[in-house]
């Protein structure tokens, strides 16, 4: 089974880096697999802001990046913003199992 | 791509859940369409995901409740969870997944609002 660690809950104040890291572990981890990133703000869909590990759907802002190595992925938002305040989850695929699997989202607070 | 899902809000406990997602500006033959849940406070749950090709994938913990089907004619699939109990009251996303081979394989690019079912007698 492959599980995705994220951290529960990150703080910054406007205008600051914030990195999010989500890291895979167990059997179902696949050498080849994808992280894709969404954000979620209260009562809303969660939309997509980062997929194939480090790429912008068209109209993300470039504040928002992504990047894998080995067994790791993070999202980095600069330039920190009020509206980043959110809720973001990674995604993957878990081999063994065949199932689409969801990091347990991290809580971003923008101070 | 526009989604949105429809069903009843309240199923008692035992019975079983039903949900229809509508989709707009899309065929049903391009994506493979799939239901993630959200329990309250909680984070996200892949139920499953249907295509034409390759049929349908339930999660693991579910599959022996879960069905899905796609109407191809209503542009529009469906969700059946049988046997609810409370541990089922989510709020219901049906979602996109990309099907192509590339590094947007996997994602699940468009989203329904999502629909708020209660398991509750």
């Amino acid at each position: 089974q492959s599980v995705l660690t994220q951290p529960p809950s990150m703080s910054g104040t406007p205008g600051q880096r914030v990195t999010i890291s989500c890291t895979e572990s167990g059997s179902g981890v696949g050498t080849n697999v994808y992280i894709h990133w969404y954000q979620q703000h209260p009562g809303a869909a969660p939309k997509l802001l980062i997929y194939g590990n480090d790429n912008r759907p068209s109209g993300i802002s470039d504040r928002f990046s992504g990047s894998k190595s080995g067994t790791s992925a993070s999202l980095t938002i600069t330039g920190l913003q009020s509206d980043d305040e959110a809720d973001y989850y990674c995604q993957s695929y878990d081999i063994s199992f065949k199932a689409w699997v969801f990091g347990g989202g991290t809580r971003l607070t923008v101070l | 791509v526009q989604l949105q899902e429809w069903g009843a809000g309240l199923v008692k406990p035992s019975e079983t859940l039903s949900l229809t997602c509508s989709v707009s500006g899309e065929s049903l033959n391009g994506y493979s369409w799939s239901w993630i849940r959200q329990s309250p406070g909680k984070g996200l749950e892949w139920i499953g995901d249907m295509n034409h090709s390759e049929g349908a994938n339930y999660s693991p913990s579910l599959k022996s409740r879960v069905t899905m089907s796609l109407d191809t004619s209503k542009n529009q699939f469906s969700l059946k969870v049988t046997s609810v109990t409370a541990a089922d009251t989510a709020v219901y996303f049906c979602a996109s997944r990309e099907v192509i081979m590339t590094a947007a394989w996997g994602m699940f690019a468009n989203w329904g609002p999502g629909s708020l079912v209660i398991v509750s007698s």
